[in-house]
This record gives C-alpha cells, sequence and structure tokens, in this order.
C-alpha cells in the first residue's frame, strides 16, 4: 500500500534553533518528493522537489535530504523564527501523489 | 505570472444546501486541475481531478461534483451538503508535461451547520 508517514505529527521550538522533520514513504513507482509549507488557512506552497538521483536539496534555511535506498527523507530549518510556523508536509509521487498528514510546528519566542 | 483564485473564501452552509465553489486559473492554458478537502487536523484528499475541457476524473466517491466549463475554470459541486462536508477546500493547478510542480489556490474554508 502507498503511504507517507511524517513525523513527528507536532513539534514546539524556540525561536533561533534548528529542527527536523521526517518522512517515511512505501511509494512504488518513485518519481520524486516534494516539501511543502501550509501556513494556517492558506494554501500550500512548495519548498523543494527532489527526484531519486538527489540527496539534498536547500531552499533558503530550509534543507530537505532524501535516501532513496531507505525510503526516507528529511527537512531541516536552520536557525528557525517565528515565521517558520506552520504545517509541513511531505509528497510522494507515483503514479499519483500521496500526501502525508503533515507536522505542525509551532516557533515560539 | 500565474495566478490562482478561489472563491468564496469562507462558506457556512446548511445542511442540505447546494454548494458551488470556484476556481479560476489565470497566465497559463491547458492546466492539470485539482480539488482537494483538508478536513480539521487532517492530510489533503484529492477529490477530483481534470486534465481538459469537461474530463473529471473522481478519486472518492461522495457526494461531491466538479465540472470544467472552461480551460481554466473548475468548480466544485453538491446538490446537498452533509456535515461531513465540512473542510478546507483547495483548487491546485499544474502543468501537464514533466513532473509537474501543483500550485495551490488560497482555500475555501467550508462550515456545515
Amino acid at each position: 500500500k502507498n503511504q507517507v508517514e511524517q513525523s513527528p505529527q507536532s513539534l514546539i521550538i524556540l525561536e533561533g534553533k534548528n529542527c527536523t522533520l521526517q518522512c517515511n514513504y512505501t511509494v512504488s513507482p518513485f518519481s520524486n518528493l516534494r516539501w511543502y509549507k501550509q501556513d494556517t488557512g492558506r494554501g500550500p506552497v512548495s519548498l523543494t522537489i527532489m527526484t531519486f538521483s538527489e540527496n539534498t536539496k536547500s531552499n533558503g534555511r530550509y534543507t530537505a535530504t532524501l535516501d532513496a535506498d531507505t525510503k526516507q527523507s528529511s527537512l531541516h530549518i536552520t536557525a528557525s523564527q517565528l515565521s517558520d510556523s506552520a504545517s509541513y508536509i511531505c509528497v510522494v509521487q507515483g503514479g499519483k501523489l500521496i500526501f502525508g498528514q503533515g507536522t505542525e510546528l509551532s516557533v515560539k519566542p | 505570472s500565474q495566478t490562482i483564485h478561489q472563491w468564496p473564501a469562507t462558506l457556512v452552509q446548511p445542511v442540505g444546501s447546494p454548494l458551488s465553489l470556484e476556481c479560476t486559473v489565470e497566465g497559463t492554458s491547458n492546466p492539470n486541475l485539482y480539488w482537494y478537502r483538508q478536513a480539521a487536523g487532517r492530510g489533503l484528499q484529492l477529490l477530483f481531478y481534470s486534465v481538459g475541457i469537461g474530463q473529471i476524473s473522481s478519486e472518492v466517491p461522495q457526494n461531491l461534483s466538479a465540472s470544467r466549463p472552461q480551460d481554466r475554470q473548475f468548480i466544485l459541486s453538491s446538490k446537498k451538503l452533509l456535515l461531513s462536508d465540512s473542510g478546507f477546500y483547495l483548487c491546485a493547478w499544474s502543468v501537464r508535461d514533466g513532473f509537474y510542480e501543483q500550485y495551490f489556490g488560497p482555500g475555501t474554508r467550508l462550515t456545515v451547520t
């Protein structure tokens, strides 16, 4: 069964700290993996897209990694800001897009 | 540049009433169009997608329907709303070729009372 599982479900960190969000998937065939940021009450916005040949991709303070062998991805946020508070969604494209449930990140001052 | 619009932004409707949500895309031609629903605390669920005018694929059986009367217009409808239809509805578009990035609209918050 094609699934995308994210952990943790929610996370609270202090402003300025780093954090890492996890995504494990069992999607086949695999085309690409995406990370989206969704602010409360808004549509998701793409952060990164990686194909199986890409190990890492950065977008500002966001760095995504992909291990296609273990079918794991992570999203690392450096020097967190209050505006990073959002839901982060991992999406894997096989034949279809399979969405994870998201990790709710709260950055506190 | 491309822009995607959704309206209304919020909607409160009684059970049994009809529904019509509209989505339009500007700045691109022949997009793939999608309707998603996000229930409170849940992930995104794909409801419908369309690869062209009049071409609708349904992902989940339900009392909702979708139509694409024009190339860049996508409409989500219901004849009679259920309480379970409450949620955050998102429209998205993508180009057709390659591994396509999806661009989401601002969403419609629907509350069925």
